[in-house]
């Protein structure tokens, strides 16, 4: 069935340093979107990704989806304890108008 | 509207007794989805429902598992006889999505968790 694989699973990073998960399809997307959850709340839309090789900046947050809508990434440049949390991709398929989610990689910050 | 309601916030109840969640979506979606999620997991994929029909229903889920959207607008899920495995946050969500357009953006209520005894 259709996938959307996402890695890591967790990363651990020290406050200041870059932080990037990747999400990758089986199959080609409609769009990519892109949830933040925090510990102990709910996954919180952050933002949708349309066309191809599209890139979207949101402050520190770099989105990008690649040329062949089937991957996308989300990077952060200097990591911020507000940071913390899982961060979901989740793909949207021509084939049958639903969200296919990944795992989520969680954004851990060292002490 | 103030986005995605659950009701209750949080649940106790003894292994073999039922129990039934509300959810409120946010009311221009016609897309309800019902989520479980357990700690350090993602969201696991329950149910959802397009206006009044359900669409699809994990195989995943047992047949203690029902849930219902009758007027197109809120739904319940009530699990029947619950065992401890049943234990986790459910989440329901709300989008606008289908072959007729819409990005099926998911707007997440608070969750409801549920402990079993």
């Amino acid at each position: 069935g259709q996938q959307v694989m996402q890695i890591p699973q967790y990363q651990h990073v020290q406050e200041g340093e870059d932080f990037t998960t990747y999400c990758n399809s089986s199959t080609t997307l409609s769009n990519i979107q892109w949830y933040k959850q925090r510990p102990g709340g709910h996954p919180v839309f952050l933002i949708q990704l349309v066309k191809s090789g599209e890139v979207k900046k949101q402050k520190r947050l770099t989105f990008q989806f690649g040329e062949a809508k089937k991957n996308s990434s989300l990077h952060i440049t200097a990591t911020q304890t507000t940071d913390v949390g899982t961060y979901f991709c989740a793909g949207l398929t021509d084939s049958n108008y639903q969200l296919i989610w990944g795992a989520g990689t969680k954004l851990i910050i060292k002490p | 509207d103030t986005g995605v309601s659950q009701n209750p916030r949080h649940k106790i109840t003894k292994r073999g007794q039922n129990v039934t969640f509300r959810c409120d979506p946010i009311s221009e979606h016609n897309r309800l989805y019902w989520y479980r999620q357990t700690l350090g997991q993602g969201p696991e994929f329950l149910t959802y429902f397009q206006n009044e029909a359900q669409l699809e229903k994990s195989r995943l889920l047992s047949d203690r598992f029902s849930a219902e959207r009758p007027k197109g607008s809120f739904s319940t899920l009530e699990i029947q006889r619950t065992e401890q495995g049943d234990s986790a946050m459910y989440l329901c969500a709300s989008s606008f999505g289908g072959a007729s357009g819409g990005t099926d953006t998911q707007y997440f209520g608070p969750g409801t968790r549920l402990t079993v005894l």
